[in-house]
């Protein structure tokens, strides 16, 4: 299976708003709600930020915010912060394989 | 709490099998719906899914390397088992433990800090 395509890299200013793109097929992303979000600090094990394409767990920031239209998940930074400075990753069930696929990540910088 | 943690060799020679064990706690795999799965990340690029087993030892595999994969569960011990034939350098990579909730919602909510494998002669 493919990987699912993301943007490279991302910029913004402290307090704004950033959004990440996630562009599968019918067979992943379109197909199911299984479309999760990870953040990965340098050195550190990834982090879920949003599963479910939109579901938050419990202690991640209400500024992270998950959707999806079509073939396209997006991950949303509201209120830019200098710790939100990470790779992101999505992760999508994909009826292909019946198995899962991360996306090619992309590098969040804060300016 | 739940924690995981992988274990296994730092340096592998080409053509060796890989085996990494994760050992957890603070769940069991006998639990319905419950899951563990493997995910790697070769130096400076992108997280690869590898395997994952559930608590009814439902197996899945990624297409790309399903031939050289193997994963198995020891309950009694928490642990989960990945073996990986045939290593290359390009397998050269921080491999990754996690868990699943549920069947139903199959995200990774606990991840292992990683342990990096090096593949050379």
């Amino acid at each position: 299976q493919s990987a699912l395509t993301q943007p490279a890299s991302v910029s913004g200013s402290p307090g704004q708003s950033i959004t990440i793109s996630c562009t599968g097929t019918s067979s992943d992303v379109g197909g199911y709600n299984y479309v999760s979000w990870y953040q990965q600090h340098p050195g550190k094990a990834p982090k879920l930020m949003i599963y479910e394409v939109s579901n938050r767990p419990s202690g991640v920031s209400n500024r992270f915010s998950g959707s999806k239209s079509g073939n396209t998940a997006s991950l949303t930074i509201s209120g830019l912060q200098a710790e939100d400075e990470a790779d992101y990753y999505c992760s999508s069930y994909t009826s292909s394989s019946s198995s899962y696929v991360f996306g090619t990540g992309t590098k969040v910088t804060v300016l | 709490q739940i924690t995981l943690k992988e274990s296994g060799p730092t340096l592998v020679k080409p053509t060796q099998t890989l085996t990494l064990t994760c050992t957890f706690s603070g769940f069991s795999l006998s639990t319905s719906g419950v899951g563990v799965g493997w995910i790697r990340q070769p130096p400076g690029k992108a997280l690869e899914w590898l395997a994952l087993i559930y608590w009814d030892d439902d197996k899945r595999y990624s297409p790309s390397l399903k031939s050289r994969l193997t994963i198995t569960k020891d309950t009694s011990k928490n642990q989960v088992v990945l073996t990986m034939t045939n290593m290359d350098p390009v397998d050269t990579a921080t491999y990754y433990c996690a868990h699943i909730q549920s069947t139903i919602s199959p995200h990774f909510d606990y991840w292992g800090q990683g342990t990096l494998v090096t593949v050379s002669s």
